[in-house]
């Protein structure tokens, strides 16, 4: 079973400039994360969906961030601007349904970003 | 809100011996989810082992397992026979029943020596 892909897996950018991140998640799975895991610390949810949806995105800096879903498959993270603050690795999970026991959240290999 | 502490920012173990690597939390919640994750230098976070809160047997899998203590609020992780290859980033998480949102402690750096 393929896991969850992530490209890229390195960004380079100014700051002020522009980004965007994908991610595919395991096939059959109807919820998608995004985390940020600034260096010397636990990742940090951004925003889940469930298909399409958005269930939580309490903690996404809405004036630069923004994410989305289509048809409840792949998803995309973007940046714009970007501050120097936004350096981090920025991790997808995905889990089959929401409710144990299928909750278990499989990770990415993540991107890591650096913005100069 | 919840928070999740580990208060070991790093360990070391010989290969073959034993390590406990320690996590407490904070929650008003009676039923919630604990998690231990591993993230090698590859940074794909690997599931560990899960404890759910009402249960009061502790989670083994394999070489790893827990001691839940529930009214301490304390979940810490035993690897036994240590080898290379647990060398990594051991995160601690914990999710609320019905929220599928998980909150990370810090991390403990575990180095194996040979």
């Amino acid at each position: 079973e393929a896991g969850v892909a992530q490209s890229p897996r390195y960004k380079i950018i100014e700051k002020r400039q522009s980004v965007a991140f994908w991610c595919n998640p395991i096939s059959g799975h109807a919820t998608l994360y995004w985390y940020q895991q600034i260096l010397g610390q636990g990742p940090k949810l951004l925003i889940q969906f469930q298909n399409n949806g958005v269930v939580d995105d309490s903690q996404l800096p809405k004036d630069r961030f923004s994410a989305e879903r289509l048809k409840g498959v792949d998803s995309t993270l973007k940046i714009q601007p970007a501050k120097l603050e936004d350096s981090a690795v920025y991790l997808c999970a995905s889990s089959l349904r929401i409710g144990p026991p299928a909750d278990t959240q499989y990770f990415g290999p993540g991107t890591r970003l650096t913005v100069l | 809100a919840q928070t999740v502490t580990q208060s070991q920012p790093e360990m070391s173990v010989q290969e073959a011996e034993t390590v406990t690597l320690s996590c407490t939390y904070d929650t008003s919640e009676s039923d919630y989810y604990l998690f231990w994750y591993k993230q090698p230098p590859s940074r794909q976070m690997i599931l560990v082992i899960r404890q759910e809160a009402y249960k009061q047997q502790n989670a083994t899998e394999n070489r790893f397992s827990v001691n839940f203590q529930k009214a301490a609020k304390s979940f810490s992780l035993k690897i036994s026979d240590s080898q290379l290859g647990d060398a990594a980033m051991y995160f601690c998480a914990y999710k609320t029943f019905g929220n599928e949102k998980l909150t990370f402690g810090t991390g403990t750096r575990l180095t194996i020596i040979p």
